[in-house]
């Protein structure tokens, strides 16, 4: 079973900052996922990755396989990109297995 | 695009009663799987399951519950006699291989 830190748990900022939430996981892993969720409950997948770096819009994830260890960023921070993000990494068994979730890191973007 | 749903979006029951939370994965998928949040708290995963079989199940997926795929679309999950702790938001996901996809989940609150 994987055990997943998530940090910080929270975090305000201003518009336009720059923000990095930051992810460790103890078991090795064939791919991370980070999530978004907005009041009301529900869940956006934002990545999968398994190695290296990926880009969606403001959004940048990256890991490091070797350490275990994933960080999400957010450039030119925006109040719509207030939410709680999670990171999840699945167990050894791949597609079969699980999620284990972070406790998430909730984030407000102040105007 | 493609997407996991899930009816009913909240139900209400009273202690003792039985539930089914229905899911409709994405229709290509070939694992499936349940987490359930509590008001709170991180989500936690539940079952997953793969060619008609379960694959995995945490500790908390006891004899009180169970699932199905009933037909070639639905994934069910049935909650025998509900507790008040139960109450929570149950989330349904569907996979090819890692990526999961998540249903917009359904708040069960128990009485």
């Amino acid at each position: 079973k994987n055990e997943v830190e998530q940090s910080p748990q929270n975090l305000t900022a201003q518009e336009g900052e720059f923000i990095t939430i930051n992810c460790s996981y103890s078991v090795g892993i064939s791919a991370l996922h980070w999530l978004q969720q907005h009041p009301g409950g529900g869940i956006v997948s934002l990545f999968m990755l398994s190695s290296g770096k990926k880009k969606h819009g403001r959004l940048i994830a990256t890991i490091n396989i070797q350490e275990k260890h994933s960080s999400l960023h957010i450039t030119a921070s925006h109040p719509r990109d207030s939410a709680v993000y999670i990171c999840a990494a699945p167990g050894p068994g791949g597609g079969a297995d699980g999620l284990t979730f972070g406790k998430g890191t909730h984030l407000i973007i102040q105007p | 695009e493609p997407e996991v749903t899930q009816t009913p979006s909240h139900q209400v029951t009273q202690m003792g009663q039985e539930v089914i939370l229905r899911c409709v994965p994405i229709s290509n998928h070939l694992y499936f799987y349940w987490y359930r949040q509590i008001l709170g708290q991180k989500v936690e995963f539940l079952v997953s399951f793969y060619n008609n079989e379960i694959s995995e199940k945490s500790e908390i997926f006891d004899d009180q519950f169970s699932v199905e795929r009933p037909d070639g679309s639905n994934f069910t999950l049935k909650i025998r006699s509900t507790k008040l702790e139960d109450s929570a938001m149950y989330f349904c996901a569907s996979s090819v291989a890692y990526e999961q996809y998540f249903g917009p989940g359904t708040r069960l609150t128990v009485t």
